[in-house]
């Protein structure tokens, strides 16, 4: 069972543009929204998160969108760049004893110049 | 500091052998936890632990054990590999507390049963 769904599963997008990687839950008790990178042969390190108490976060040129309502959020790379290609996952916590995370099936970015 | 370090960085098993996963962390965390990653499935909980003395499964534990040897460690073992067990393997750990709860991930184990 899915609990989060995450789309699209590759992207790729021109130098300069937005990539927009979106993902929808079903549980309503989730209390926190990550979004993690992972580049080839490391392991995923966090980029940005949210709670669901609030709409929008921006750090930088990243930006999660949060919609309660539709139980859906997403990530915004605006002006993206070859950097930042790499596997994108977004994921939710379940509350209660240790900050156990759902993942999504992640983005696999690719930035062309 | 280290961060999270894992061994071995690569292993390679034939069906029915066993071997333990190494995890460490530095950062005083209370928990930790132990996921897979394969291909188009993102990354799944086989295990976690909340605090030293305790363990739980997550969800894929079948043909998995743990352990929380200290506040520092935690072991993930397979008795009797399968191929289905082919698969990176993440270790992680989190302070656990407000108002961030993130998760430090390890550079992971490239495991292929055979």
């Amino acid at each position: 069972q899915q609990q989060v769904k995450q789309s699209p599963q590759s992207l790729i997008v021109q130098k300069g543009g937005i990539s927009i990687i979106n993902c929808a839950y079903e549980n309503t008790a989730f209390d926190y929204f990550p979004w993690y990178q992972q580049f080839p042969g490391k392991g995923p390190a966090l980029l940005i998160a949210i709670r669901p108490d609030v709409s929008e976060k921006k750090e930088g040129r990243f930006t999660i969108s949060f919609n309660k309502s539709a139980k859906q959020f997403s990530l915004h790379i605006m002006d993206s760049q070859p950097g930042d290609s790499a596997t994108y996952f977004c994921a939710a916590r379940n509350p209660g004893t240790a900050s156990k995370l759902t993942f999504g099936t992640g983005t696999r970015l690719q930035v062309t110049l | 500091n280290a961060g999270v370090t894992q061994t071995p960085k690569f292993q390679v098993l034939k069906t029915g052998q066993s071997m333990t996963l190494q995890c460490a962390q530095d950062m005083n965390h209370n928990s930790m936890y132990w996921y897979r990653q394969d291909p188009g499935m993102g990354l799944r909980l086989i295990y976690y632990s909340a605090s030293e003395g305790t363990t739980d499964k997550g969800e894929v534990p079948n043909g998995y054990n743990v352990s929380r040897l200290n506040k520092r460690e935690f072991s993930l073992r397979l008795e009797s590999a399968a191929p289905s067990q082919t698969s990176v393997y993440f270790c992680a750990s989190s302070p656990d507390r407000g108002p961030s709860y993130e998760q430090y991930f390890g550079p992971g184990t490239r495991l292929t049963v055979t």
